[in-house]
C-alpha cells in the first residue's frame, strides 16, 4: 500500500460542475498539503492542515474549499473552477507541519481538465 | 526576499554518462534545509537527499552525489552512470529555517537516452 493514494488520477469538468478530490495517507503523519502544479510554473503551495486545522491558505479563491476529515484524509472539493484551474493537484503528508526539515511524501497527484 | 533557480530547463544525455543538476539558492536566511525531489512520469514527487545550511560536506549515496557550496548559494547535485529510469524532473527545493516552507525551483527534465 502506497504511502499517500490520491483518486482520482484523471478529472474532467465543466465549468459548472462541482467536484471533489480525495487524498489518504498511511504514515501516520499529522500534516497535509496541497500543491498545484501548473504547466511552465513552479509547484505552488494552497493549504497546509496540521491534526486537521487548517494553518496555511495561500490566496487561493473560494473555489476551491478544503476538508480535512481526520489527520489521515484531505479532500479538496472544486466548484464553478475556470479553464485555468486545469493543472495537476499533488497532495502531501509530513509527520508534522512548519519545520523546515521536514520531507514531504507525495501522491500521484489528479491531473484535472477544466472544459 | 528568496529565489532559487534551477537554470537548466531540460538535459538529454546517454546511458552511463554523468549528470550534474544545478541550483542556486539566494537568501539572507542564515539556517535552510536544501532538498532535491524526482518526479518521474507517474507523478508523485519523490524525496532524494536533505542537507543543512551548516553542512557543506559534500556526499555521495549510490549513484547520487551532491555538492553544497554555501559561498556561491550553490546546490548541485550529481547522477553518476546514468540510467534510463533516471529520466525524470528533478526539483531543487530549499525551506526556510524561519517559514518552514518548501520553495520549489522549475524544474529540469532530465531525459536518459538508452
Amino acid at each position: 500500500e502506497t504511502g499517500v493514494t490520491q483518486t482520482p488520477r484523471h478529472l474532467v469538468m465543466g465549468m459548472t460542475n462541482k467536484k471533489s478530490l480525495k487524498c489518504e495517507q498511511h504514515l501516520g503523519h499529522n500534516a497535509m498539503y496541497w500543491y498545484k502544479q501548473s504547466a511552465k510554473k513552479p509547484l505552488e503551495l494552497m493549504f497546509v492542515y496540521s491534526l486537521e486545522e487548517r494553518v496555511e491558505n495561500n490566496s487561493v479563491p473560494s473555489r476551491f474549499s478544503p476538508e480535512c476529515p481526520n489527520s489521515s484524509h484531505l479532500f479538496l472539493h472544486l466548484h464553478t473552477l475556470q479553464p485555468e484551474d486545469s493543472a495537476l493537484y499533488l497532495c502531501a503528508s509530513s509527520q508534522e507541519a512548519g519545520l523546515p526539515h521536514e520531507k514531504l511524501f507525495f501522491g500521484s497527484g489528479t491531473q484535472l481538465s477544466v472544459l | 526576499a528568496q529565489k532559487v533557480t534551477q537554470a537548466q530547463t531540460e538535459i538529454s544525455v546517454v546511458e552511463k554518462e554523468d549528470v550534474t543538476l544545478d541550483c542556486v539558492y539566494e537568501t539572507r536566511d542564515t539556517t535552510y534545509y536544501l532538498f532535491w525531489y524526482k518526479q518521474p512520469p507517474s507523478g508523485e514527487l519523490v524525496f532524494l537527499i536533505r542537507r543543512n545550511s551548516f553542512d557543506e560536506q559534500n556526499e555521495i549515496s549510490g549513484r547520487y552525489s551532491w555538492n553544497f557550496q554555501k559561498s556561491t548559494s550553490s546546490f548541485n547535485f550529481t547522477i553518476t552512470a546514468s540510467q534510463v529510469v533516471d529520466s525524470a524532473v528533478y526539483f531543487c527545493a530549499p525551506s526556510s529555517s524561519n517559514t518552514g516552507k518548501l520553495i520549489f525551483g522549475q524544474g529540469t527534465t532530465l531525459q536518459v537516452k538508452p
